[in-house]
């Protein structure tokens, strides 16, 4: 069965850092690019970055770019998501997902993990 | 402002058929593939239709997608209250190297 669980979410103050985890099992984590994906709380899905299996790709989000690290330990089938520079409008539940070949797109998702930025 | 269009809402009786419409354009829906994902309240997100018009294993085949140019459509037959979600289209975009979503479509079994 493949599952995926983040955690690491939490309160922070604006301006401050937290570090997203995700620990997958149920597939070989190795061979599948992942995504960061997050939902506002009320608001629609926004994606957040993409890396590929060997993460010689990585994409970001315009609004998280400069801000935001996405990386990954295939040996520990975990994926990361460094976040800095916190904005109250980075508010949001976070979901890891598994992507489908080349598409891009998520398959499966983890149950996510709330981040909120308030002071 | 999503990069890709969808009705805030739609509605329709338990058995009937409802349509779910998705416009995007040139660097997006035009030559990716599109995604439908059907989130029930408080939970994650799960694929419903993947490369236009394909079912993953257990979803029923009241679920089809379909893809015409710049917009594609999800379409529910056999309406059941349990179906009652917001469904969202996704797809990569070329031009801004990342995926998009649809802002979203909240159905209402009536």
């Amino acid at each position: 069965e493949v599952q995926l669980v983040e955690s690491g979410g939490g309160l922070v103050k604006p301006g401050g850092s937290l570090r997203l985890s995700c620990v997958v099992s149920g597939f070989t984590f190795r061979s599948y690019s992942m995504n960061w994906v997050r939902q506002a709380p009320g608001k629609g899905l926004e994606w957040v970055s993409f890396i590929s299996s060997d993460s010689s790709d990585i994409y970001y989000s315009d609004s998280v770019k400069g801000r935001f690290t996405i990386s990954r330990d295939n040996a520990k089938n975990s994926l990361y998501l460094q976040m800095n520079s916190l904005r109250a409008e980075d508010t949001a539940v976070y979901y890891c997902a598994r992507v489908l070949g080349r598409s891009g797109l998520s398959v499966y998702w983890g149950q996510g993990t709330l981040v909120t930025v308030s002071s | 402002q999503s990069v890709l269009t969808q009705p805030p809402s739609v509605s329709a009786a338990p058995g009937q058929k409802v349509t779910i419409s998705c416009s995007g354009s040139s660097s997006n829906v035009e030559i990716n593939s599109v995604f439908w994902y059907q989130q029930l309240p408080g939970t994650a997100p799960k694929l419903l239709i993947y490369d236009n018009n394909k079912r993953p294993s257990g979803i029923p085949d009241r679920f089809s997608g379909s893809k015409s140019g710049t917009s594609a459509t999800l379409g529910i037959t056999g309406l059941q209250t349990g179906d009652e979600a917001d469904y969202y289209c996704g797809t990569w975009d070329n031009s801004l190297s990342g995926v998009v979503f649809g802002g979203g479509t909240k159905l209402t079994v009536l």
